[in-house]
């Protein structure tokens, strides 16, 4: 158990409509990264969060968005969903934002647009 | 722009036999490079990871990666493969600037 927590496990949704993924880091990290995993497109960095701030923002589309609250749990909002969105949605933790510490991750959030 | 690429989706290889995971990379400046493992249904897990030093670095359950700078590679290695070292297996890079980008992963898939 990595010790990071995501919610919900499964989505089932349908285009258009608008879903949140939710999660908590490990106790005691500042950052939350999140992540995209699909077949075609592999692992891809959505964006980064430290310690309440934006810190890296990678290949997040416009629809999509996140935060970190001041309990440093993180949501990501994805909007106008589009079958195309349909990934497995990772979460991960790290003690800072050094670019050399290892990531936790979660175990995932499998969103399936229909 | 960094990159990494892992040439093989798949690698075969019996129990007992030793394993090669192929990595290799392309990043401005110092290279940070990691490899986590993904079994099926579960988030990615650490193994291991080059920050500055020795080229062999050595890792969780058995594992060890190369460095070699002059073919900028990273190569993931173990010398006796278990039945349940089947996974998904990335390599990762990062600069002191940028964050993690991965590899698209090899199939690992150890026969008894």
């Amino acid at each position: 158990d990595s010790g990071v927590t995501q919610t919900p496990k499964h989505l089932i949704t349908a285009t258009g409509q608008r879903v949140t993924l939710r999660c908590s880091p490990r106790s005691g990290d500042l950052s939350v990264y999140w992540y995209q995993q699909s077949l075609d497109q592999g692992l891809q960095f959505l964006i980064q969060y430290y310690n309440g701030e934006e810190r890296a923002k990678g290949n997040i589309l416009e629809r999509f968005s996140a935060q970190q609250f001041p309990d440093l749990h993180s949501e990501l909002n994805l909007s106008s969903l589009e079958l195309g969105d349909s990934a497995l949605y990772f979460c991960a933790s790290s003690v800072g934002a050094a670019t050399n510490e290892k990531l936790f991750f979660g175990s995932g959030t499998q969103l399936s647009v229909l | 722009a960094q990159s990494v690429a892992q040439p093989e989706d798949q690698v075969n290889v019996a129990e007992g036999n030793p394993l090669t995971v192929k990595c290799t990379y392309s990043v401005s400046g110092n290279p940070y490079l990691f490899w986590y493992v993904q079994y099926p249904n579960r988030g990615l897990q650490f193994l291991l990871k080059y920050i500055t030093g020795d080229n062999l670095v050595k890792g969780s359950y058995g594992f060890e990666a190369e460095f070699n700078k002059s073919q900028t590679s990273f190569h993931l290695k173990k010398p006796s493969a278990l039945v349940s070292d089947s996974a998904l297996y990335f390599c990762a890079v990062n600069s002191g600037y940028s964050t993690l980008t991965f590899g698209k992963g090899t199939m690992l898939l150890v026969s008894p």
